[in-house]
């Protein structure tokens, strides 16, 4: 079982660069996101998905693109990899329901040089 | 609009002392509450839930919170800290309607003193 998957755990960038998160759950959830977490922020969210081809910008969402193609999958591309982009990175899913929790996936620490 | 304030950004406590950690909501609507426990480069990791049945919420770890609806609060109580406890913790809520937004504290780091 192993839930929400994210790759790779860690990425070390150069300003400009491009790159994708990758996301996958095996729970057929409906709702997944994306945050960053930044010390003394707490959780931020990027970008959030609803279902397969549905996608919302979140609180921060200048820089980075989502798709959701499938129900499984959900990568977030860094388009033009700034320093201000230095973050951990959480990916999360969980069913529709408004009492569902959030399931986490174990983050991508990501360093912008 | 729905907020969440996690009182204190640091608590210390005594290993086999009480902890406490303070959360309060404010909200229009009735919401679900959680608390996540985070530890040192781990993800967030359930602790409990606040649905509505029942308003003392006991989750993982001897941990256990209240829901007061008088006092807009939700707060994370273990009776004796265990030096596996030192982590961070989040408050979350979720609202019912559209997307069920989720909105989360800003975190407040236990640490426990052997």
């Amino acid at each position: 079982n192993a839930g929400v998957t994210q790759t790779p755990k860690f990425q070390v960038l150069k300003t400009g660069q491009s790159m994708t998160l990758q996301c996958a759950q095996d729970m057929n959830h409906e709702y997944m996101s994306w945050y960053r977490q930044d010390p003394g922020m707490g959780l931020r969210l990027i970008h959030y998905s609803v279902g397969a081809g549905i996608t919302d910008q979140g609180e921060v969402p200048n820089g980075y693109n989502v798709s959701r193609s499938t129900t499984e999958d959900f990568p977030l591309r860094l388009l033009s990899a700034a320093p201000s982009q230095t973050s951990v990175y959480f990916c999360a899913s969980r069913p529709t329901g408004f009492n569902q929790p959030q399931h986490f996936g174990d983050g991508t620490r990501l360093s912008i040089l | 609009a729905q907020s969440v304030t996690q009182l204190d950004s640091h608590v210390s406590v005594s290993e086999g002392t009480p902890v406490l950690l303070r959360c309060n909501y404010s909200s229009s609507y009735s919401p679900s509450l959680f608390w996540y426990v985070q530890h040192p480069n781990k993800g967030l990791q359930l602790l409990l839930k606040y649905t509505s049945a029942a308003t003392l919420v006991k989750g993982i770890n001897g941990f256990e919170a209240e829901f007061k609806k008088s006092e807009t609060s939700f707060h994370l109580t273990k009776p004796s800290a265990h030096m596996s406890d030192a982590a961070e913790y989040f408050c979350v809520v979720i609202l019912s309607g559209g997307y069920q937004k989720v909105t989360f504290g800003t975190g407040t780091k236990l640490q426990v003193i052997p």
